[in-house]
Formats: C-alpha cells, sequence, structure tokens
C-alpha cells in the first residue's frame, strides 16, 4: 500500500539554526499539509498546500515557516530560525482530495520527524 | 482551543468484547469526521471516516456513529483484539472551497485490550 514517507526520524538542531523536514507524499495525492504534536499535546494543523500554493496556514506557522514542493515528488517544511518552543513531532500528510466534487477523502500520514531544539 | 474532545483519556476492555471510543465537537461546520489509530513511534493511521450526511459507516470491525444532533460520535471495535492496542485520535474537518480541509484532532485515548 502506497505510503506518505519522511525524513529524517530525529533532528537534532541548534537554536536559532535553519532546518528543513522532508516529505514524499502519495504520489497521485494532489492536497499537502503539515501538522506537528508538541509532547502531550493535540496534533494541531500548520499548513496546507494545493497547487503549488498555500491553502491555509495557522496561526503558528508565522514568518519563520515555509513550505515548498520544489519537485514533482517531494514536499518540504522549513524553519529558519529554530526556538526552543518549536521541539516536537512533525507530521507530512496527503490526500487525493478534500470536499470539492462532493466527495470528502482522508488524509495519510508519515511516521514523523522528531525535532529537537537545543 | 476544544472544538473537539476525547474526555476519556484511556479504556481497557477484554479480548473479544466491544470497544467503544468516544468523541464531542463543537464546531457546527464540521461535516467529515475520522478515526486515526496511532501506535508509538509511528504517524497516525486513518481507519474509517463518516461524512455528515450519513449516521453509521461500518467497515469490517469498526464502525463509526455520528450524532449530529448531541454533536457527538463514536467508534465500535467489535470484537476487540490485542492487536487494536494503540492510542484513538478524532478528527474533524469543515468543508472549504479550495477543498483542502485542515483536520482538527482531539487529544486521544489509550485503549488497551487485555487477552
Amino acid at each position: 500500500e502506497p505510503e506518505v514517507t519522511q525524513t529524517p526520524s530525529h533532528q537534532v538542531t541548534q537554536m536559532g539554526q535553519e532546518v528543513i523536514l522532508r516529505c514524499v507524499p502519495i504520489s497521485n495525492h494532489l492536497y499537502f499539509y503539515w501538522y506537528r504534536q508538541i509532547l502531550g499535546q493535540k496534533v494541531e494543523f500548520l499548513v496546507s498546500f494545493y497547487n503549488n500554493e498555500i491553502s491555509e496556514k495557522s496561526e503558528i506557522f508565522d514568518d519563520q515557516f515555509s513550505v515548498e514542493r520544489p519537485d514533482g515528488s517531494n514536499f518540504t517544511l522549513k524553519i529558519r530560525s529554530t526556538k526552543l518552543e518549536d521541539s516536537a513531532m512533525y507530521f507530512c500528510a496527503s490526500s487525493q482530495g478534500g470536499a470539492t466534487g462532493g466527495s470528502n477523502q482522508p488524509q495519510h500520514f508519515g511516521d514523523g520527524t522528531r525535532l529537537s531544539i537545543l | 482551543d476544544q472544538q473537539v474532545k476525547q474526555n476519556s483519556p484511556s479504556l481497557s476492555v477484554q479480548e473479544g468484547r466491544i470497544s467503544i471510543l468516544n468523541c464531542d465537537y463543537t464546531n457546527s461546520m464540521f461535516d467529515y469526521f475520522l478515526w486515526y489509530k496511532k501506535y508509538p513511534a509511528e504517524g497516525p493511521t486513518f481507519l474509517i471516516s463518516i461524512s455528515s450526511i450519513k449516521d453509521k459507516n461500518e467497515d469490517g470491525r469498526f464502525t463509526v456513529f455520528l450524532n449530529k444532533s448531541a454533536k457527538h460520535l463514536s467508534l465500535h471495535i467489535v470484537p476487540s483484539q490485542p492487536g487494536d492496542s494503540a492510542v484513538y485520535f478524532c478528527a474533524a474537518s469543515a468543508s472549504t472551497q479550495g477543498g483542502s480541509e485542515k483536520l482538527v484532532f482531539g487529544k486521544g485515548t489509550k485503549l488497551t485490550v487485555n487477552p
């Protein structure tokens, strides 16, 4: 069964450094997402991406964050200057589509990247 | 932000019995609901979903019930198996014109199925 893959599984970075988290969504999916889960808290939406542009972003997704689909397969999340509070599990997800056209499609998640900021 | 609530942090059942996991929501704009299962060190795995135009959806041992008037949904697992032991997340989304709907998650319920 096709799956979403994320690399690396664990990233340790010094505060203030840039970090790039990588994701390969399921190949025929059109919608891409990033979520994060801080230890002990809920999974939170960060950003959605469709047709090479951001569809929606949360308050968490400030100017320090950016997303890119540099080629036909990868989807990346960049944090420019990491802060201690960015430490979390970051999950990438993809779906074939949403309610447009009348059929909801589930989002499928990768296994996440654990980001630790020192 | 408590739009999706799972009030039971944990549930323990015997193998072969029914597991019932509950979820409440407050946002009446939600029209699509999903259940995910999560094992440690893995991402959420999609289990089953239901659209707001239905009140029940069944897939094998898993059934999701939706009560729109009560803003409540539940996941039934029958019969429960030890391999079902995991954290179960309820999630909801509201349709948008753009088609990419963000998911709002509950905090999860840890299910333990005892042999």
